[in-house]
């Protein structure tokens, strides 16, 4: 599986929506609904937020949504919060092996 | 409450050995898998491996594959990752993550609390 692609960093103002993509290929994202997405606070572990494309674990406040259109995944926060500034990672899981996103760094202004 | 609690953190020597741990507990340690996120300073998340306890089936990432060796103790539930000869560029934080193996896409619904491994002469 090849990387996948996110955008260094993503900003918004309190209450704005933004939203942080994830691209991979038809072989993979494009194929596959095996995206999942992880936020992580500085110094801290990171967090399972989505699963499966768009199902949320149990907990994960439904601000967070996801999607998938052709060979991008998209994760976009709504009602955007100073806590929701983090690291935010897709992968993509199939066949025993995970690959990772870059991540994305997302600043709330 | 279902816990992933890592060993402390570790100062080695380029060349030395070290084996870290990751005991899980509030499952059933043989029902899940159990592996292995890097992460380098500064850096991203890193697959390493992942093993099923159960039948210590261990697929590696062909990038640690040959470099660290994944094994598991299943009557103390821990979990290890392992190094023979430590390099410089091992310096990262190590995550011990769990799957369900019944979500779709590997997702790792438990992290552990990570383990600092600096590896400086």
């Amino acid at each position: 599986q090849s990387a996948l692609t996110q955008p260094a960093s993503v900003s918004g103002s309190p209450g704005q929506s933004i939203t942080i993509s994830c691209t991979g290929t038809s072989s993979d994202v494009g194929t596959y609904n095996l995206v999942s997405w992880y936020q992580q606070h500085p110094g801290k572990a990171p967090k399972l937020m989505i699963y499966e494309v768009s199902k949320r674990p149990s907990g994960v406040s439904d601000r967070f949504s996801a999607s998938k259109s052709g060979n991008t995944a998209s994760l976009t926060i709504s009602g955007l919060q100073a806590e929701d500034e983090a690291d935010y990672y897709c992968s993509f899981g199939f066949d025993r092996s995970v690959v990772f996103g870059g991540g994305t760094k997302v600043t709330v202004l | 409450e279902v816990q992933l609690v890592q060993s402390g953190g570790e100062v080695k020597k380029p060349g030395e050995s070290l084996k870290i741990s990751c005991k899980g507990s509030g499952y059933t340690f043989t029902n899940y898998w159990i592996g292995w996120v890097r992460q380098m300073p500064g850096k991203g998340l890193e697959w390493m491996g992942i093993i099923y306890p159960g039948d210590s089936d261990t697929p590696y990432s062909p990038s640690f594959q040959g470099q660290v060796t994944i094994s598991a103790d299943k009557s103390i539930s821990t979990a290890y990752l392992q190094w023979s000869s430590l390099k410089a560029s091992d310096t990262a934080i190590y995550y011990c993550v769990r799957h369900n193996p019944q979500s779709r896409g590997w997702p790792f619904d438990y992290w552990g609390q990570g383990t600092l491994v600096t590896v400086s002469s």
